[in-house]
This record gives structure tokens, C-alpha cells and sequence, in this order.
């Protein structure tokens, strides 16, 4: 069975701090990884990794894919109270569009 | 331009009693996706549907479930009679068609169903 497993599963952090989450998968037809931040309604998408070793960038976030050793990160910098949300990881495989989620990781920035 | 809208955003229901949960698309999008996070899981993806067509339900349970995506209207889960293992929230999202790559999900927020 197809597996997402992110963590730690929460993190308590001040603002100002940087702060590195993980998203670990075995996937079947692996086609690429999804990060998603959720406030208290809906995901909203940050990042698509689809080759190995690429860095993508937003604004204080980024990201970055290994597919030997089947894993992303996402990195934010100088946190912010609002970071503040669950983050979650996506793997997307051969269908194209059936996403298989991680639990999330719970992220709360304190002033 | 209003994203994924989803209703009720809150839904009770006693045990045996239907719950139809509604999602209208964002504007443009004929491509809908329903996902379920049980309490303390990830989003499960369910059924993926376009308009009047199914065309992936293989991670929606046999029984009691249904989804529908009319050619007008919002689409449509439907679960009858159910049990309190139901209990979990129900994404909706949508997207566009490109043929070729992946088409972005867009989430709506969400109907939190509660079966006592």
C-alpha cells in the first residue's frame, strides 16, 4: 500500500525561527510531490517537484525533492505568526491525478 | 472569480438518517475530485468525476456511497444510512482540463459530518 508519512507531526517554534519539515513516500508509479498549507478551510497549493534536486522558491518558503531517497522538505525562513497552519504533503502517482496525502505537519509560530 | 464552494460546512446526522454533502466547481472547472480525512489520517482521494461521467471511484467504499456530477448544478455525495465511522470531513476540489499534465486541484473547505 502506497505511503505518506510527514513530520513531526506538530512543532511549537518563535517567529523569526527557521524551520524544516519532512515528507517521506513509497509510491507505486511515482509522478510528483505536492505541497499544500491549510489555514482552517481549504489547502492551498505551494509547491509541484517533479525532478530530483531542484529547489523551488516562494518568498521565504522552498522546497526540494530526492527521488533515491524518496523524500521532500520544506523550508521556511524567518517564520511569521501567520505560517502559522497544518502543512501538507501530496504524492501524485501514474493516474495523474488521484492525490495521496501525508497527515500533515502542525506549525505554530509564537510572537 | 469565487473558488470551490462546498455546503453545508457543518453537517450532523444520526446514525441511519442520508447525508448529501454539495460542491459547486470554481468557474470554468469541469473536473471534480471528492477526498476524505478520517480523524487523525490524511486526505483519502475517492472519486474523481467529470460532467454526467464517473471515472475513477475506486477509492470510494461499495456500499452506501454515491457521487454524482449533473450537467447542471453542483456535484453530489450522497451516503446513505450512516454509521458513525463516517464521521470525517469531505473535501471537494476542481480543475481545469489539460490535456497531457497534471490539472491543479483547487480545494474547496471542506463539510465536517458528524454522525451521532
Amino acid at each position: 500500500e502506497d505511503k505518506v508519512v510527514q513530520s513531526p507531526l506538530s512543532l511549537v517554534v518563535h517567529e523569526g525561527d527557521t524551520v524544516t519539515l519532512n515528507c517521506s513516500y513509497e509510491v507505486t508509479n511515482f509522478r510528483s510531490l505536492l505541497w499544500y498549507k491549510q489555514e482552517k478551510k481549504a489547502p492551498t497549493f505551494l509547491f509541484m517537484l517533479t525532478s530530483s534536486g531542484i529547489e523551488k522558491k516562494s518568498g521565504r518558503l522552498s522546497s526540494i525533492l530526492d527521488k533515491k531517497e524518496l523524500f521532500s522538505i520544506l523550508n521556511i525562513t524567518a517564520t511569521q505568526t501567520g505560517d502559522s497552519a497544518v502543512y501538507l504533503c501530496a504524492v501524485l502517482a501514474n493516474s495523474g491525478y488521484a492525490l495521496n496525502f501525508g497527515k500533515g505537519t502542525s506549525l505554530l509560530v509564537t510572537p | 472569480n469565487a473558488g470551490v464552494m462546498q455546503n453545508p460546512r457543518h453537517l450532523v446526522r444520526r446514525r441511519g438518517q442520508e447525508a448529501r454533502l454539495r460542491c459547486s466547481p470554481m468557474k470554468g472547472h469541469s473536473h471534480v475530485y471528492w477526498y476524505r480525512q478520517l480523524p487523525e489520517e490524511g486526505l483519502k482521494f475517492m472519486v474523481y468525476l467529470q460532467k454526467e461521467n464517473i471515472i475513477d471511484e475506486s477509492g470510494m467504499p461499495k456500499e452506501r456511497f454515491s457521487a454524482e456530477f449533473p450537467k447542471e448544478g453542483p456535484s453530489i455525495l450522497r451516503i446513505q444510512q450512516v454509521v458513525r465511522g463516517d464521521s470525517a470531513a469531505y473535501f471537494c476540489a476542481s480543475s481545469l482540463q489539460k490535456k497531457g499534465a497534471y490539472n491543479e486541484q483547487f480545494f474547496g473547505p471542506g463539510t465536517r459530518l458528524t454522525v451521532l
